[in-house]
């Protein structure tokens, strides 16, 4: 079976641009999270959905948002983008969003987003 | 705010050694505590992990040791490999929170054959 797998792998974008960032979970996993790991530092939650639903929230501006479909599958968008949104966004799956101590994460190999 | 503290930033090993990457947390509400090893264009992968009511817990060469009274946790890689070169992150979930995982600012380790 695929893993996650996040399209595009490398993205590039100017400051104010907006980005669309794509994700498909395991199949069979309902639950999608976002994380974003500025380099030399470790992931920062950014969004849980499960089942369409956003289920948590990290801190992160309104500028970033997310939505679930109907196939389990997930869209980050961030709009306005600065330099300081540079960076690996990470999605991770797992099969009923529950606590990462009940079930795994399986995480993908993110995607580079550069800002200049 | 880093709620949980990784040391060193940076390890080089010789095959065979041990390596030991170190961890600190405040919180107390934080009730579970994996390790996450990422190699170069993946994602982490979860390595092993441990609750609170367990001292130390053992998986193959890998093994992490908990001291809950010094909310200190550790990462002991065992007869290291060159394989095992990768950055290694520590993490916490909180009993209230959720879904997320606080994650440490990585151990870039290099194990040199």
């Amino acid at each position: 079976d695929a893993g996650v797998t996040q399209s595009p792998t490398h993205l590039i974008k100017t400051r104010g641009q907006h980005v669309t960032l794509r994700c498909s979970p395991i199949s069979g996993h309902k639950s999608v999270s976002w994380y974003q790991q500025v380099l030399g530092q470790g992931p920062q939650f950014i969004f849980q959905y499960y089942e369409k639903e956003e289920r948590g929230r990290g801190n992160f501006p309104d500028r970033f948002s997310a939505r679930q479909f109907p196939n389990y599958s997930s869209e980050l968008n961030v709009n306005a983008l600065l330099l300081g949104d540079s960076a690996l966004y990470l999605c991770a799956s797992s099969r009923k969003g529950q606590r990462p101590s009940n079930e795994k994460l399986f995480f993908g190999s993110g995607t580079q987003l550069s800002v200049l | 705010q880093q709620q949980v503290k990784q040391s060193p930033q940076s390890l080089i090993v010789q095959k065979g050694g041990i390596s030991i990457i170190n961890c600190a947390y405040e919180n107390t509400a934080f009730d579970y505590f994996p390790w996450y090893q990422q190699f170069p264009g993946k994602g982490p992968a979860l390595l092993i992990a441990i609750r609170p009511d367990v001292s130390e817990k053992k998986e193959g060469r890998f093994t992490i040791s908990f001291n809950k009274s010094a909310k200190q946790f550790s990462l002991h890689i065992m007869d290291s490999q060159p394989g095992d070169s990768a950055t290694y992150f520590c993490a916490a979930s909180r009993v209230d929170s959720s879904y997320k995982l606080i994650f440490g600012s990585g151990t870039r380790l290099l194990v040199r054959p």
